[in-house]
């Protein structure tokens, strides 16, 4: 049972232009929603995060969105570069749970 | 220090075998997780210690056999492994019980059992 959904397995875009990529769960317990970027033979790293109790987070070039009602959220990068080509994981966690569930993640190819 | 070190990066094995991964971290962190990652697939959880108590096993085979000596250290004992158990083997590390719940991980260690 896959609680948490990357429903593109890859995703091209060109360089400058926006990245956008999907997330869908369908657990409502979830309250903490975390976007991982992973490069090969590598850990993943922290990209960017979001509380339930919010709908949007920006950090840079990074904006993440939430849409409770749709359970969905969504990663925008803008503008796009060349060094943000990497597989990118949305995870989930429950409120006081020490689980973090990932999706199967989606493979971002950014040129230029 | 915001770094979760992890040796070795790379461990072939004969399914005889025993050897053991090892994952350090100084952020003060008392939470701290074992994944593994098949390739083209996300991380699945194994197991999470917290304050050097086990408190998750996801029904993992005693095959693998997990270790806290210390809450800057975490082992993973391994023994008699299969080939299916090739993997990228990621530790992590959170700061429990309050502030960020991002994890933050290791490089890992590349497994192939022949």
């Amino acid at each position: 049972d896959q609680q948490v959904k990357q429903n593109s397995p890859s995703l091209s875009v060109q360089e400058g232009r926006i990245s956008i990529l999907n997330c869908d769960y369908t657990n409502s317990m979830f309250d903490y929603f975390l976007w991982y970027k992973k490069y090969p033979a590598e850990g993943p790293t922290f990209l960017i995060s979001i509380s339930s109790i919010k709908d949007k987070n920006e950090d840079g070039r990074f904006t993440v969105f939430l849409n409770k009602s749709a359970k969905h959220l969504s990663l925008h990068i803008v503008p796009s570069q060349p060094g943000d080509s990497a597989v990118y994981f949305c995870a989930a966690r429950t409120k006081y749970g020490n689980k973090l569930v990932f999706g199967a993640g989606t493979i971002l190819r950014v040129k230029s | 220090d915001t770094e979760v070190t992890q040796t070795p990066k790379h461990l072939v094995m004969g399914m005889t075998n025993k050897k053991s991964l090892k994952c350090e971290q100084h952020m003060g962190h008392r939470a701290m997780y074992w994944y593994k990652q098949k390739a083209k697939k996300p991380p699945e959880l194994m197991f999470v210690y917290s304050y050097e108590k086990l408190s998750i096993n996801e029904s993992v085979p005693s095959r693998f056999s997990p270790e806290c000596p210390n809450s800057s250290l975490l082992n993973l004992h391994l023994h008699a492994l299969q080939p299916e158990d090739s993997a990228l083997y990621l530790c992590a590390s959170r700061n429990a019980p309050a502030g960020s719940e991002k994890l933050f991980f290791g490089s890992g260690t590349q497994l192939s059992v022949l």
